[in-house]
């Protein structure tokens, strides 16, 4: 069983267009993110929500809105994609507990927006 | 600001030599210290982690990593690597914000190339 699971997985689409990546975690967890991993392998947060609640908003363009209907779901969408956009896309869960805080990724979207 | 420095951007070895790569971060607060693997074209998975206690973690598939409080260090460790861990490996920090809830704060990564 995926724990936590992205889709689609791979998506290529034109510059303009408006996108959405699905994420769902079944591991019971309370929090999820989205990780953002450039061309150069660098990666870095770009939202966090905690029990549906948006915790974490890093200086990502509005046109990227996520949201989460429930506490297993995140979904990421995208308006107005630009070339820039490409990259791979990782979303992530975790409990929080005062002694740790262990964070599983998904599997990643590759976006390639041309 | 947190950050984590890897030191080392790409590591070439022959297989069965020993391993080890840097990692600093500077955070002068409790921090929860992990070292991911990415193989290519593939998820990040969690090799370790430290929270508290021993300060020399082991992990899976052999690897090992070592908290140093005073030199605010991580590094990863393996004794004799194979082929099979080539992947780029990230080492991160989990650090507050906001209360418990952290968000992870990634290394550069370091790439891990094995020669048969």
């Amino acid at each position: 069983d995926t724990a936590v699971s992205q889709t689609p997985k791979y998506l290529v689409t034109q510059m303009g267009n408006d996108k959405s990546i699905k994420c769902e975690q079944n591991l019971g967890h309370d929090t999820m993110y989205w990780y953002k991993q450039d061309s150069k392998k660098f990666l870095k947060i770009m939202f966090s929500y905690n029990n549906k609640e948006l915790i974490i908003n890093e200086t990502v363009p509005n046109r990227f809105s996520p949201k989460s209907p429930d506490k297993a779901h995140l979904n990421l969408h995208i308006n107005s994609l630009e070339l820039g956009d490409s990259a791979v896309y990782f979303c992530a869960s975790s409990q929080v507990k005062v002694s740790g805080n262990t964070i599983y990724f998904g599997e990643g979207s590759w976006l390639t927006v041309v | 600001a947190q950050s984590v420095s890897q030191h080392n951007h790409h590591v070439i070895l022959s297989e069965a030599a020993s391993l080890e790569l840097g990692c600093n971060y500077s955070y002068g607060g409790t921090v929860n210290l992990f070292w991911y693997v990415q193989y290519p074209g593939q998820h990040l998975q969690l090799l370790l982690k430290y929270f508290s206690g021993d300060p020399l973690v082991k992990g899976i598939k052999g690897f090992e990593a070592e908290f140093i409080k005073s030199k605010f260090s991580f590094n990863l460790r393996k004794p004799s690597v194979q082929w099979s861990d080539t992947a780029e490996y990230f080492c991160a920090v989990n650090a507050e914000y906001g209360g418990s809830q952290g968000n992870l704060i990634f290394g550069k990564g370091t790439k891990l190339s094995v020669k048969p």
